[in-house]
């Protein structure tokens, strides 16, 4: 069974840089024809696909967010990663990682919440 | 960029049907799949291309595609299916995942 784990600060300051990382157990991060993806929630709000990573290293983002976004893949530590720059207080979410499988998100970390705030 | 529009609300007496649709240029080109979000909880795929039913997930539910409308239909409403629904494509090219902004079901 894959399980997800996002971990990282809850909290950044404003103008700073997000760093979240999603670690992976249960089976390889390198195996299977997968994309290894990040979304959030606001609160009160729907969901926001952020962006991906494929199991080769290539990258798709949201063009709404593809300035500041980057998606990495450590598959010695079974893990991918995301970092948003120059954040705002609109950052604030609870921010999830995922398998896409290969257009499904089958397999969900438990969210963590993100609040940009000094 | 491309946008898939759901409806934010729909409202149903448990035993009825509700249908949930969302409309995009690309769904014509694109599978649409569908998921349920329950409150504190991360989504559960109901529906996956248009209209196949992962295992697990009841017969009431089920799901439609016509022209850049997708519908999901959930028949005999129970009150477990109360939560928000999201339908999620890709652009037309397929490298932009995108999800609606999602519908809040309410079992009366």
């Amino acid at each position: 069974q894959v399980q997800l784990q996002e971990s990282g600060p809850g909290l950044v300051k404003p103008s700073q840089t997000l760093s979240l990382t999603c670690t992976v157990s249960g089976g390889s991060i390198s195996s299977g024809s997968y994309y290894w993806s990040w979304i959030r929630q606001p609160a009160g709000k729907g969901l926001e696909w952020i962006g991906r990573i494929y199991t080769s290293g290539s990258t798709n983002y949201n063009p709404s967010l593809k300035s500041r976004v980057t998606i990495s893949v450590d598959t010695s530590k079974n893990q991918f990663s995301l970092k948003l720059s120059s954040v705002t207080a609109a950052d604030t979410a609870v921010y999830y990682c995922a398998r896409m499988n290969p257009r499904i998100f089958d397999y969900w970390g438990q969210g963590t919440l993100v609040t940009v705030s000094s | 960029s491309y946008e898939l529009t759901q409806p934010p609300s729909v409202s149903v007496s448990p035993g009825q049907t509700a249908r949930i649709t969302c409309s995009g240029d690309a769904l014509p080109k694109q599978y649409a799949y569908w998921y349920q979000q329950k409150p504190g909880q991360a989504p559960v795929l109901v529906i996956y291309k248009d209209s196949e039913r992962p295992s697990g997930i009841p017969e009431r539910f089920s799901g439609s595609s016509s022209g850049t409308t997708v519908t999901l239909t959930i028949s005999g409403v129970q009150a477990e299916d109360e939560a928000d629904y999201y339908c999620q494509s890709a652009d037309s090219s397929g490298t932009s995942v995108v999800f609606g902004g999602g519908t809040k079901l309410t079992v009366l």
